[in-house]
């Protein structure tokens, strides 16, 4: 089966542009993670999904960052303005309905650069 | 903050088994552990998790001590593209449930 999809792999932009992240989870899968990970460190836990719904967001800093599920597959993180400090590598992951344990099926990650 | 400790890099020899520590000496009785590892410029992946009891598939095996207060993930005859960070997580069961990832073990596999 197709894993979690990430696009783009690489970005570079200059502080105070905007960008946007793509992602998308594994077949029937409705939860949906975005995580942040800085360089040296473990990923951290931005935003989660159960179909639609934002059910944890307490991680997401809401004055820039912004995300969305529409229709409970897709999901896309906002950046607007980017800062430096925003240069890391943003991953997606996915789970399924009803999981008794805590396995989350991670993508390959968005590379961003903040000029 | 990450409930777990992990030595910050090991070494092992191509064949050999490897051995990683893991304390958590403040897990609670219906939290986890789980093992993830993540290899240079992929997502992490997931390798086995534990309650009690000692667990093995086919990628390693668990041991878990009885308190509870520590465990090891065992990769019986590592390989070079087992190099990788591992990270060793508690966590209570259920995908609702955050996965708190420290810094991990950075496993080199050498030749």
């Amino acid at each position: 089966e197709a894993g979690v999809v990430q696009s783009p792999r690489y970005k570079i932009i200059e502080k105070k542009q905007p960008v946007a992240f793509w992602c998308n989870p594994i077949s029937g899968h409705n939860t949906l993670y975005w995580y942040l990970q800085n360089l040296g460190q473990g990923p951290e836990l931005l935003i989660r999904y159960e179909n639609e719904e934002a059910v944890d967001d307490s991680q997401l800093p809401k004055d820039r960052f912004s995300a969305e599920r529409l229709k409970g597959v897709d999901s896309t993180l906002k950046i607007q303005p980017a800062e430096l400090g925003d240069s890391a590598v943003y991953l997606c992951a996915s789970s399924p309905e009803g999981s008794s344990y805590n396995e989350q099926f991670f993508g390959p990650g968005t590379r961003l650069t903040v000029l | 903050d990450a409930k777990t400790t992990q030595p910050p890099s090991m070494d092992c020899a191509e064949g050999r088994a490897a051995n990683l520590p893991c304390n958590h000496s403040t897990i609670s009785g219906n939290e986890y552990v789980y093992w993830y590892r993540q290899i240079h410029s992929q997502g992490p992946q997931y390798i086995i998790h534990g309650l009690k009891n000692n667990e093995t598939n086919e990628m390693a095996s668990l041991i878990i001590t009885e308190d509870r207060k520590s465990s090891t993930l065992i990769l019986p005859h590592a390989t070079l593209r087992d190099t990788a960070v591992y990270y060793c997580i508690v966590s209570i069961g259920g995908a609702t449930n955050k996965l708190i990832f420290g810094t991990g073990t950075l496993l080199a596999v050498q030749p």
